[in-house]
């Protein structure tokens, strides 16, 4: 089974600063997806950004970017010049490829509460 | 309407009590999830569906009834309920399960008096 964990409940950053969101995570997988997802106060749980495995280039999306280390098992989150509008939940996920009709599912993290302040 | 859509947004109901979650999705998608975010705990999947078929049902207890009647409508029904059931629920839809992304509904909050 895999399992996600981060170790950050909650953080704080000042607006236009940058910050960085740790996620670890355990598999004996080779080939999946790695995902990071905000849940503001309005619950909406929306995409960051999304990683593959087989990637070695990390992913960038904007302002937010990640730090994928396949061999470390670690899949950080940076978000730079903060906006008071990243104030959320960030949940890291994971999924393993499959090559059935069978479900992928997400597994997630805790969360880490990220709260930008002025 | 766009995306993934969730009715009610907000549910108080009584333990006797029968009712029903709708979602939607309007993106094209093939599978569509149920997750229970409860406070303090990762999100938990609860069904799964590909196509209309359940492909997943990850030990729910009965009380919890999914419905799925073509691949843009997902129900979930609730009868007699625990007030441990209180919760968010979560929807969510991808173009198909295999390593497809998740889009989220915005979530309805129950609450179970």
């Amino acid at each position: 089974a895999q399992t996600v964990t981060q170790s950050q409940p909650e953080m704080s950053v000042q607006e236009a600063e940058t910050v960085t969101l740790s996620c670890t995570y355990d598999t004996s997988e080779s080939n999946y997806y790695l995902f990071w997802y905000k849940q503001p106060p309005s619950r909406q749980m929306i995409l960051v950004i999304r990683q593959e495995a087989y990637k070695q280039q990390n992913a960038t999306e904007n302002r937010f970017s990640v730090n994928f280390q396949k061999a470390a098992k670690s899949f950080s989150l940076k978000i730079s010049d903060s906006q008071l509008g990243d104030t959320a939940m960030y949940f890291c996920a994971f999924m393993k490829h499959v090559n059935t009709g069978t479900a992928s599912k997400l597994t997630f993290g805790t969360g880490t509460r990220l709260q930008v302040t002025l | 309407e766009t995306g993934v859509t969730q009715t009610p947004r907000h549910l108080v109901m009584g333990m006797t009590n029968k009712k029903s979650l709708k979602c939607e999705q309007h993106l094209g998608h093939n599978a569509m999830y149920w997750y229970k975010q409860s406070a303090k705990k990762p999100l938990e999947l609860m069904f799964v569906y590909n196509f209309k078929e359940q492909t997943e049902n990850n030990s729910v207890p009965s009380r919890f009834s999914p419905e799925c009647p073509n691949s843009s409508h997902l129900f979930l029904h609730l009868h007699t309920l625990q007030p441990e059931d209180s919760a968010l629920y979560l929807c969510a839809s991808s173009q198909g399960p295999l390593g497809g992304t998740q889009y989220f509904g915005p979530g309805t909050r129950l609450l179970v008096l």
